[in-house]
């Protein structure tokens, strides 16, 4: 099946400096990835879909500048938390369409940032 | 309102009880319903899939739509200590290219050996 690999799975990081988080399509080619944050007993949120090639599109209250996303390749969206807060702390989820319909969505690992 | 709502538990049961989990909806445009399995630090990952009303099957699994009532159910047979998760519903109205996904914010199911 369709595999879609997330890294890092953990990363600590000091306010005030930035973090990529990577999410790569291993089998498949994909133009449109998301990118999630999960709250603890909240449900996934997504922030921006990433588009290969084009700019992202952001869900309203998500801020641009600080959460950078780049597709620059089929099979590879990355997520740079930039300045970074101890509020940013969160997990991260990324998405690839891997087929079609509402069930074609393969999900990464996630990534736990902590900002200390 | 919340679009989906689901009781984020935690939800304990003994090896071999049946489990049933549940979601409802605001939204009359969702047409395309999802449960979703998430172990602890991981990605969900795709359980059952349904379109419109109606019962699907898939071995333990069962999953149930009512869009009358706009309430939907998993229900885990003999449900196994592996079955310890967290579970999402998601949703979709997949209409006009649109296939977004919005979640609930999931059940935490521990299954008690």
């Amino acid at each position: 099946g369709a595999v879609v690999s997330q890294h890092p799975s953990r990363v600590i990081c000091k306010s005030g400096t930035s973090v990529k988080i990577e999410c790569r399509s291993l089998d498949f080619q994909a133009t449109t990835m998301f990118w999630y944050r999960q709250f603890p007993k909240k449900s996934l949120m997504l922030m921006a879909t990433s588009n290969e090639g084009s700019k992202a599109t952001y869900e309203q209250g998500v801020e641009k500048d600080k959460f950078l996303i780049n597709h620059a390749s089929l099979t590879l969206s990355t997520l740079t938390v930039t300045s970074a807060h101890p509020e940013d702390s969160s997990f991260y989820i990324c998405s690839a369409r891997s087929g079609t319909g509402s069930s074609g969505y393969t999900f990464g690992s996630g990534t736990r940032l902590t900002v200390v | 309102q919340k679009e989906v709502e689901q009781d984020p538990g935690p939800l304990s049961v003994p090896e071999g009880a049946i489990v049933s989990l549940n979601c409802t909806y605001s939204n009359s445009a969702f047409q395309y319903f999802m449960w979703y399995r998430q172990y602890s630090r991981k990605g969900p990952e795709l359980l059952m899939y349904t379109y419109s009303s109606g019962n699907k099957e898939d071995g333990r699994f069962t999953a149930q739509v009512d869009k009358s009532s706009k309430y939907i159910s998993l229900f885990i047979r003999d449900s196994q200590p592996s079955d310890s998760a967290t579970y999402l519903c998601a949703m979709s109205a997949e209409g006009a290219g649109s296939y977004q996904l919005t979640f609930g914010k999931g059940t935490k199911l521990s299954v008690i050996p």
